[in-house]
Order: C-alpha cells, then sequence, then structure tokens
C-alpha cells in the first residue's frame, strides 16, 4: 500500500530564517505530488505541483520554492521566511494516470513564524 | 482558473438528522469531485468522489449527487452521528489539480 510522510510535524521559525519541509511517498512510482497550505480556520491554496522529476508548476506567487530531487521526493523551500508563511503545510500526492484520481494528503506540518 | 464555493459556512445538526452541503463550480472542464473531512488538526481524509460520467454516488450513510448542467453538486449525510462534526470540504478536478471550496464546519448536537 501507498504512504506519504511529512516531517518535521511542527516547526517554530523566526522570521527570516530559512526553511526546508519534505515529503516522501512509499508504495508508488512517478507520483504527482503537491504542496498545499491552510491558513487556520481556512481553505487549502495549492501552492505547487509537479508530475514528475525535475517538473515544476508554482499557483501562487511568493517567496516559497518546491523542488523535487527524486521521483517520490517533494521538497517545499524558502530562503527568507516572512510571518504571512504562518500556516499548516500538506503535502499530497496521486497517480499520474489522469486528472481524475484522488488526492491523498500528509499528517501536516504546523509552522509558526515569530 | 476553477472557482468553487462551498455553503453554508456552518451547519448544526441534531444526532440523527441529515446534513446537506453545497458546491457550484465555474469551469465546465472539471471532471473529478472530491469531498473531503478534517478533523481538527488533521489531514483532509477523501470521504467520497464522483466522476462527471456519474449523477449520484453512495457509500452507506454519505451521498454525493452531481449536475453538471448547473454545474452543483452536493454532499448529503444522513442519520448524523457525533463523530460526523468537523470541517468538510468540496472540490473540483481539472488538469491535475484541484481546486477547494473554503469549508464547511459540521456541528452535530447529541
Amino acid at each position: 500500500s501507498q504512504t506519504i510522510h511529512q516531517w518535521p510535524a511542527t516547526l517554530v521559525q523566526p522570521v527570516g530564517s530559512p526553511l526546508s519541509l519534505e515529503c516522501t511517498v512509499e508504495g508508488t512510482s512517478n507520483p504527482n505530488l503537491y504542496w498545499y497550505r491552510q491558513a487556520a480556520g481556512r481553505g487549502l491554496q495549492l501552492l505547487f505541483y509537479s508530475v514528475g522529476i525535475g517538473q515544476i508548476s508554482s499557483e501562487v506567487p511568493q517567496n516559497l520554492s518546491a523542488s523535487r530531487p527524486q521521483d517520490r521526493q517533494f521538497i517545499l523551500s524558502s530562503k527568507k521566511l516572512l510571518l504571512s508563511d504562518s500556516g499548516f503545510y500538506l503535502c499530497a500526492w496521486t497517480r499520474a494516470a489522469g486528472s481524475n484520481q484522488p488526492q491523498h494528503f500528509g499528517d501536516g506540518t504546523r509552522l509558526s513564524i515569530l | 482558473g476553477e472557482n468553487v464555493e462551498q455553503h453554508p459556512s456552518t451547519l448544526s445538526v441534531q444526532e440523527g438528522d441529515s446534513a446537506v452541503i453545497k458546491c457550484t463550480y465555474s469551469d465546465s472542464a472539471s471532471n473529478y469531485f472530491p469531498w473531503y473531512k478534517q478533523e481538527l488538526g488533521k489531514r483532509p481524509q477523501l470521504i467520497i468522489d464522483i466522476r462527471s460520467n456519474v449523477g449520484e454516488k453512495k457509500d452507506q450513510r454519505i451521498a454525493v449527487t452531481l449536475n453538471k448542467t448547473a454545474k452543483h453538486f452536493s454532499l448529503h449525510i444522513t442519520e448524523t452521528q457525533p463523530e460526523d462534526s468537523a470541517v468538510y470540504f468540496c472540490a473540483a478536478s481539472k488538469d491535475y489539480k484541484l481546486s477547494f471550496g473554503a469549508g464547511t464546519t459540521v456541528t452535530v448536537r447529541a
């Protein structure tokens, strides 16, 4: 069966510090991978998605970036965090076979910026 | 891009009653419509989904209906129980991307 791992679970960072969140998927090959952000009490905002190694599509212009160095690894980064970057970050995966596939979420990283 | 609107934003029901959440979407090319349940502090979990070639789907106490002509779809929960209390999100899919509604907070009163 397929599993998705995200770490860390919680993170407290000062403004201006760098960020690296990691997501890995097991049990499947060539998944589509996604990063979402969820502000407190709000919906899910798609940040980035990837349909293959090195292929990243950005949905919202911001100071975040994403990379996919390996087939089942997706990394969310920032060089300098802002207060507005606080939130719940969720990684998700789906099978690559067409667009009408369910997305499965990791447990998320709760990021607080001080 | 796709715009998904979800109503109501909050819903309080008596245990045993039914709950209905409605969503509309803007892009007629969207072809897949999942529903997610999110408990406080947890990840969203898929509870049911429907594809554009189907008008209705049921799984025990949960059902989803889709009207492609009107571009709206609905979630129906019957015989609600306290464990149904959560935030529910609808979504519409096009080109590998999901667009989510803003969510409905459902509270089931005992």
